[in-house]
């Protein structure tokens, strides 16, 4: 299993500001994987993660706009920049791991719960 | 990539069975099911995973007919504590390109 902390778990911030968005897990893992989760509504993938290497990020969402570091292979930042308030959202890490039995697990972290004034 | 559509809610009774549908049409040859749980306040649960035919842990069955393009995880003899919403995903874990998409998710609730 992995246990996985998120610092904030919430923050309420000024529009045109920053926020960093911390992960961290308790033992080594290759990727990690960043969500936004729009109030109500499914998680959406953000980017993904690899330990030395620039983040992968899916369509609708750019480096410039949520730049990722992934200095070790325990932990992560996401920084939500330049906000407004189409970006409150609560914004959620995990890891995968394959199991013994063979399945792929994704553990999520608790998530930040972001609001844009 | 496989695009997922789960109903939007379901009520159910303490100790009924409940089964949730969730539709990919478009699912790749090499994508895995997988659902998960979800409450307010946390992040989501792995439930179970499958490829194929029937899959059955401690907690749920998941079942996939031949043509994969749908499958119905069912909890046997829900709770209370059962009332959260659940998640189909689809994608391919062993691909290394990390494409999941959720589904649109069910909000379950068990009544007393």
């Amino acid at each position: 299993s992995a246990v996985i902390s998120q610092k904030p778990s919430r923050d309420i911030c000024q529009r045109g500001t920053s926020l960093t968005i911390q992960c961290q897990v308790d033992s080594q893992v290759t990727m990690m994987f960043w969500y936004r989760q729009q109030p109500g509504q499914s998680l959406t993938l953000i980017a993904t993660a690899n330990q030395g290497s620039e983040a992968t990020y899916e369509s609708g969402f750019v480096i410039d706009k949520f730049p990722i570091s992934r200095p070790n292979l325990t932990f992560s930042t996401l920084t939500v920049s330049n906000m407004s308030p189409e970006d409150s959202s609560i914004y959620l890490c995990s890891v995968e791991r394959l199991r013994d039995r063979g399945y792929y697990e994704q553990y999520f972290g608790p998530g930040t719960r972001l609001t844009v004034t | 990539l496989a695009k997922t559509t789960q109903p939007i809610s379901m009520d159910s009774y303490e100790g009924q069975e409940v089964n949730i549908t969730c539709s990919h049409n478009n699912i790749a040859t090499n994508d895995y099911i997988t659902w998960y749980q979800q409450f307010p306040s946390q992040g989501p649960r792995f439930i179970i995973q499958g490829y194929k035919t029937k899959v059955t842990n401690e907690v749920a069955s998941l079942f996939i007919p031949a043509d994969r393009k749908s499958s119905t995880l069912s909890l046997p003899r829900v709770s209370l504590s059962d009332t959260a919403v659940y998640y189909c995903l689809v994608g391919d874990p062993a691909s290394g390109t990390y494409k999941y998409i959720f589904g649109t998710g069910t909000r379950l609730k068990v009544l007393a």
